[in-house]
Protein backbone atom coordinates (compact mmCIF):
# COMPACT_ATOMS: atom_id res chain seq x y z
CA UNK A 1 0.00 0.00 0.00
CA UNK A 2 0.73 3.23 -0.40
CA UNK A 3 0.63 4.37 2.82
CA UNK A 4 2.73 1.56 4.34
CA UNK A 5 6.56 0.63 4.08
CA UNK A 6 8.51 -2.62 4.95
CA UNK A 7 11.99 -2.81 5.27
CA UNK A 8 13.36 -5.56 4.70
CA UNK A 9 11.80 -7.14 1.86
CA UNK A 10 13.81 -10.26 2.25
CA UNK A 11 15.68 -11.39 5.55
CA UNK A 12 17.72 -14.30 5.88
CA UNK A 13 19.13 -15.13 9.10
CA UNK A 14 20.86 -17.92 10.92
CA UNK A 15 18.32 -20.29 13.10
CA UNK A 16 18.81 -19.03 16.60
CA UNK A 17 19.67 -15.52 15.65
CA UNK A 18 16.72 -13.05 15.72
CA UNK A 19 14.81 -10.92 13.16
CA UNK A 20 13.63 -7.83 13.23
CA UNK A 21 10.77 -6.31 10.79
CA UNK A 22 10.37 -2.55 10.42
CA UNK A 23 7.12 -1.03 9.09
CA UNK A 24 7.04 2.69 8.49
CA UNK A 25 2.90 4.48 8.36
CA UNK A 26 2.11 7.66 6.79
CA UNK A 27 -1.61 7.76 8.96
CA UNK A 28 -1.41 9.26 12.02
CA UNK A 29 -5.04 7.94 12.84
CA UNK A 30 -3.87 4.79 13.16
CA UNK A 31 -3.97 3.14 17.03
CA UNK A 32 -4.22 -0.82 16.12
CA UNK A 33 -0.92 -2.46 14.78
CA UNK A 34 -0.70 -6.03 13.71
CA UNK A 35 1.55 -8.00 12.20
CA UNK A 36 0.40 -11.00 10.15
CA UNK A 37 2.63 -14.17 8.59
CA UNK A 38 1.96 -16.15 5.54
CA UNK A 39 3.57 -19.44 5.60
CA UNK A 40 4.19 -20.85 1.59
CA UNK A 41 0.27 -21.28 0.04
CA UNK A 42 -1.56 -20.56 3.04
CA UNK A 43 -3.05 -17.71 4.36
CA UNK A 44 -1.77 -15.04 6.28
CA UNK A 45 -2.92 -15.49 9.87
CA UNK A 46 -2.48 -12.71 12.86
CA UNK A 47 1.03 -13.38 15.28
CA UNK A 48 0.76 -10.49 17.28
CA UNK A 49 -0.80 -7.31 17.29
CA UNK A 50 -0.63 -3.85 19.47
CA UNK A 51 -2.42 -0.28 20.53
CA UNK A 52 -1.52 2.69 20.67
CA UNK A 53 -1.92 2.96 24.47
CA UNK A 54 1.73 0.33 24.61
CA UNK A 55 5.08 0.93 23.61
CA UNK A 56 5.75 -2.87 23.45
CA UNK A 57 3.82 -6.56 23.59
CA UNK A 58 5.59 -9.95 23.76
CA UNK A 59 4.40 -13.20 23.16
CA UNK A 60 6.77 -15.56 23.52
CA UNK A 61 9.86 -15.39 21.03
CA UNK A 62 7.30 -12.95 19.29
CA UNK A 63 7.42 -9.19 20.35
CA UNK A 64 6.36 -5.78 18.64
CA UNK A 65 7.32 -2.24 19.54
CA UNK A 66 5.82 1.05 18.93
CA UNK A 67 7.11 4.70 18.07
CA UNK A 68 4.18 6.33 17.40
CA UNK A 69 6.36 9.96 17.18
CA UNK A 70 8.11 8.10 14.71
CA UNK A 71 5.12 6.47 12.87
CA UNK A 72 6.97 3.00 12.65
CA UNK A 73 6.40 -0.14 14.26
CA UNK A 74 8.45 -3.30 13.98
CA UNK A 75 8.47 -7.36 14.80
CA UNK A 76 11.09 -8.61 16.92
CA UNK A 77 11.29 -12.41 16.83
CA UNK A 78 14.09 -14.29 18.72
CA UNK A 79 15.65 -17.74 18.57
CA UNK A 80 14.37 -18.14 15.31
CA UNK A 81 13.58 -21.64 14.03
CA UNK A 82 12.96 -23.01 10.66
CA UNK A 83 8.72 -22.68 10.89
CA UNK A 84 9.63 -19.28 11.66
CA UNK A 85 10.46 -18.93 7.55
CA UNK A 86 7.42 -17.36 6.25
CA UNK A 87 6.53 -13.47 4.69
CA UNK A 88 5.51 -11.12 7.38
CA UNK A 89 3.01 -8.46 6.14
CA UNK A 90 2.36 -5.20 8.50
CA UNK A 91 -1.34 -3.10 7.81
CA UNK A 92 -1.80 0.04 10.04
CA UNK A 93 -5.26 0.85 9.30
CA UNK A 94 -6.12 4.41 7.84
CA UNK A 95 -8.97 6.45 9.54
CA UNK A 96 -11.37 4.99 6.24
CA UNK A 97 -10.67 1.21 7.28
CA UNK A 98 -9.24 0.51 4.08
CA UNK A 99 -6.20 -1.62 4.84
CA UNK A 100 -3.44 -1.50 3.13
CA UNK A 101 -0.50 -4.15 3.73
CA UNK A 102 3.22 -3.38 3.00
CA UNK A 103 4.69 -4.93 0.97
CA UNK A 104 6.00 -7.77 3.28
CA UNK A 105 9.09 -9.23 3.89
CA UNK A 106 10.07 -12.64 3.08
CA UNK A 107 12.06 -14.23 6.11
CA UNK A 108 14.41 -17.25 5.95
CA UNK A 109 15.61 -18.92 8.96
CA UNK A 110 18.98 -21.30 7.59
CA UNK A 111 19.98 -24.35 9.76
CA UNK B 1 -17.32 -21.81 13.57
CA UNK B 2 -16.22 -22.56 10.43
CA UNK B 3 -14.67 -18.98 9.97
CA UNK B 4 -14.05 -17.41 6.83
CA UNK B 5 -15.35 -19.88 3.73
CA UNK B 6 -13.98 -18.97 0.51
CA UNK B 7 -15.48 -21.06 -2.24
CA UNK B 8 -14.30 -22.72 -5.03
CA UNK B 9 -10.29 -23.39 -3.85
CA UNK B 10 -9.61 -23.33 -7.59
CA UNK B 11 -10.83 -22.13 -10.92
CA UNK B 12 -9.86 -21.78 -14.26
CA UNK B 13 -11.67 -19.40 -16.98
CA UNK B 14 -10.95 -18.41 -20.72
CA UNK B 15 -10.89 -14.94 -21.42
CA UNK B 16 -14.23 -13.34 -21.61
CA UNK B 17 -16.12 -15.47 -18.92
CA UNK B 18 -17.66 -14.04 -15.69
CA UNK B 19 -18.19 -15.80 -12.28
CA UNK B 20 -18.46 -15.11 -9.01
CA UNK B 21 -15.81 -15.89 -6.01
CA UNK B 22 -17.88 -16.57 -2.77
CA UNK B 23 -17.17 -15.65 0.72
CA UNK B 24 -19.29 -16.27 3.79
CA UNK B 25 -18.58 -15.98 7.80
CA UNK B 26 -20.39 -17.15 10.48
CA UNK B 27 -18.45 -15.00 13.27
CA UNK B 28 -20.91 -11.60 12.87
CA UNK B 29 -18.22 -9.51 11.89
CA UNK B 30 -19.07 -6.12 10.08
CA UNK B 31 -16.55 -5.71 8.01
CA UNK B 32 -15.39 -7.80 4.85
CA UNK B 33 -13.02 -7.46 2.35
CA UNK B 34 -11.35 -9.00 -0.68
CA UNK B 35 -7.75 -9.10 -1.75
CA UNK B 36 -5.77 -10.40 -4.67
CA UNK B 37 -1.79 -11.78 -3.96
CA UNK B 38 0.06 -12.16 -7.12
CA UNK B 39 3.20 -14.20 -7.09
CA UNK B 40 6.31 -12.73 -4.80
CA UNK B 41 3.75 -9.70 -3.77
CA UNK B 42 1.55 -8.39 -1.09
CA UNK B 43 -2.00 -8.20 -0.89
CA UNK B 44 -4.02 -5.32 -2.62
CA UNK B 45 -7.42 -4.41 -1.55
CA UNK B 46 -10.08 -4.99 -3.93
CA UNK B 47 -13.16 -4.09 -2.79
CA UNK B 48 -14.34 -3.92 1.35
CA UNK B 49 -17.54 -3.74 3.15
CA UNK B 50 -18.18 -1.38 6.47
CA UNK B 51 -21.20 -3.38 6.84
CA UNK B 52 -24.51 -5.18 5.32
CA UNK B 53 -25.90 -3.09 2.29
CA UNK B 54 -22.35 -0.51 2.30
CA UNK B 55 -19.12 -1.36 -0.34
CA UNK B 56 -16.63 0.64 -0.95
CA UNK B 57 -13.03 0.43 -3.53
CA UNK B 58 -10.01 -0.83 -2.56
CA UNK B 59 -6.63 -0.12 -4.61
CA UNK B 60 -7.32 -2.55 -7.58
CA UNK B 61 -11.37 -2.50 -7.99
CA UNK B 62 -11.14 -2.26 -11.81
CA UNK B 63 -12.66 -5.52 -13.50
CA UNK B 64 -15.09 -6.64 -10.13
CA UNK B 65 -18.24 -6.02 -8.39
CA UNK B 66 -19.30 -7.14 -4.97
CA UNK B 67 -22.71 -6.41 -3.11
CA UNK B 68 -23.21 -7.20 0.27
CA UNK B 69 -27.03 -8.08 0.94
CA UNK B 70 -26.27 -9.87 4.37
CA UNK B 71 -23.81 -9.32 7.09
CA UNK B 72 -22.75 -13.47 6.59
CA UNK B 73 -21.89 -12.76 2.46
CA UNK B 74 -19.54 -10.66 0.39
CA UNK B 75 -19.14 -11.87 -3.18
CA UNK B 76 -16.88 -10.93 -5.55
CA UNK B 77 -17.42 -10.96 -9.34
CA UNK B 78 -15.27 -10.67 -12.20
CA UNK B 79 -17.40 -9.32 -14.90
CA UNK B 80 -15.29 -10.25 -18.06
CA UNK B 81 -11.98 -12.36 -16.99
CA UNK B 82 -9.00 -11.45 -18.01
CA UNK B 83 -5.89 -12.96 -18.36
CA UNK B 84 -4.04 -9.91 -15.65
CA UNK B 85 -6.68 -11.20 -13.30
CA UNK B 86 -4.39 -14.40 -12.58
CA UNK B 87 -4.14 -14.29 -8.89
CA UNK B 88 -4.98 -15.96 -5.38
CA UNK B 89 -7.84 -14.25 -4.45
CA UNK B 90 -8.33 -13.69 -0.48
CA UNK B 91 -11.33 -12.95 1.16
CA UNK B 92 -11.38 -11.36 5.09
CA UNK B 93 -13.84 -10.29 7.61
CA UNK B 94 -13.01 -8.32 10.67
CA UNK B 95 -14.94 -7.65 13.83
CA UNK B 96 -15.09 -4.01 13.96
CA UNK B 97 -16.66 -2.71 11.06
CA UNK B 98 -13.52 -0.48 9.68
CA UNK B 99 -11.22 -3.06 10.58
CA UNK B 100 -9.25 -0.43 12.70
CA UNK B 101 -9.07 -2.09 16.11
CA UNK B 102 -9.39 -5.94 15.47
CA UNK B 103 -7.68 -8.20 12.88
CA UNK B 104 -8.58 -9.71 9.90
CA UNK B 105 -9.61 -13.16 9.35
CA UNK B 106 -8.91 -14.67 6.11
CA UNK B 107 -10.43 -17.61 4.04
CA UNK B 108 -8.10 -20.16 2.88
CA UNK B 109 -8.05 -18.31 -0.41
CA UNK B 110 -9.26 -18.97 -4.34
CA UNK B 111 -6.47 -19.85 -7.17
CA UNK B 112 -7.78 -18.51 -10.02
CA UNK B 113 -6.24 -19.35 -13.93
CA UNK B 114 -7.63 -17.48 -16.48
CA UNK B 115 -6.41 -18.42 -19.87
Amino acid sequence: GENVEQHPSTLSVQEGDSAVIKCTYSDSASNYFPWYKQELGKRPQLIIDIRSNVGEKKDQRIAVTLNKTAKHFSLHITETQPEDSAVYFCTPPDSWGKLQFGAGTQVVVTP
Amino acid sequence: NAGVTQTPKFQVLKTGQSMTLQCAQDMNHEYMSWYRQDPGMGLRLIHYSVGAGITDQGEVPNGYNVSRSTTEDFPLRLLSAAPSQTSVYFCASSYSSTATNSPLHFGNGTRLTVT
